[in-house]
C-alpha cells in the first residue's frame, strides 16, 4: 500500500546542532508539506513543495530549509537547532490537481523533536 | 488573509451524548475548501471530510455530520451518540486554490465512559 513515512519518530538533539528530518511518500504525489504542531497553535506550515526542485516558505520558515530532488522525498533541515524548535513535526502530501484545486492532504505519523 | 477559529479548547461529555464542534473561518476568496481532521491520542492525523465553497449541502457519515453555512462562515461538526473512541483532538482547516491548509487551534474532545 502507498504510504507516507517519517524518520526518526523521536529525536533529541542539542542547541546549535544541525538536524534533518526525513519524509518519504509512495503515492507519487506532486505536493509535499511540512508542519509543526505546538499546543494552542494547531499546525503551522513551515515549507512546502509543488514538485521536484520547487520549494516555498510557509508562515514559520525561519531556521528551517527543505530541498526536493525527487518526487518521493522532502527532507526538513534545522540548520542550527534552537529550543524554540522543540515540537512535533508532520509531513503531508497531496496529489496536486491542476488548476490549484486544493485536494486532500495525507499526513505522516509525525516526528517528536526535543532540542536541549 | 485567511483564518480559522475553533473557540472551544476542550469539551468533555459522557458516552452517548452528542457533541458539536464549532469552526468559524475568515477568507476573502469565493473559492475555498474546508476540512476536518481527527488526531487520536496515538498522534496521527486522520482526514475526515473535505468540502468546497460551492457545496453547502450538509453531510452525514455514520455518527458524524457536518453543517456548512456560508452565511455565518461556519463549518460545524457533530458527533452523535459519542463513544470513548471519539476522544481526540479535532482540527478544522481552510484552503484557497493554492493547496495550502490553514488550521484552527483544535478542540480536544474527551468522552467519558
Amino acid at each position: 500500500d502507498a504510504e507516507i513515512t517519517q524518520s526518526p519518530r523521536h529525536k533529541i538533539t542539542e542547541t546549535g546542532r544541525q538536524v534533518t528530518l526525513a519524509c518519504h511518500q509512495t503515492w507519487n504525489h506532486n505536493n509535499m508539506f511540512w508542519y509543526r504542531q505546538d499546543l494552542g497553535h494547531g499546525l503551522r506550515l513551515i515549507h512546502y513543495s509543488y514538485g521536484v526542485h520547487d520549494t516555498n516558505k510557509g508562515e514559520v520558515s525561519d531556521g528551517y530549509s527543505v530541498s526536493r530532488s525527487n518526487t518521493e522525498d522532502l527532507p526538513l533541515t534545522l540548520e542550527s537547532a534552537a529550543s524554540s524548535q522543540t515540537s512535533v513535526y508532520f509531513c503531508a502530501s497531496s496529489e496536486g490537481r491542476a488548476g490549484g484545486i486544493t485536494d486532500t492532504q495525507y499526513f505522516g505519523p509525525g516526528t517528536r523533536l526535543t532540542v536541549l | 488573509a485567511q483564518k480559522v477559529t475553533q473557540a472551544q479548547t476542550e469539551i468533555s461529555v459522557v458516552e452517548k451524548e452528542d457533541v458539536t464542534l464549532d469552526c468559524v473561518y475568515e477568507t476573502r476568496d469565493t473559492t475555498y475548501y474546508l476540512f476536518w481532521y481527527k488526531q487520536p491520542p496515538s498522534g496521527e492525523l486522520v482526514f475526515l471530510i473535505r468540502r468546497n465553497s460551492f457545496d453547502e449541502q450538509n453531510e452525514i457519515s455514520g455518527r458524524y455530520s457536518w453543517n456548512f453555512q456560508k452565511s455565518t462562515s461556519s463549518f460545524n461538526f457533530t458527533i452523535t451518540a459519542s463513544q470513548v473512541v471519539d476522544s481526540a483532538v479535532y482540527f478544522c482547516a481552510l484552503s484557497r486554490n493554492d493547496y495550502k491548509l490553514s488550521f484552527g487551534a483544535g478542540t480536544t474532545v474527551t468522552v467519558r465512559a
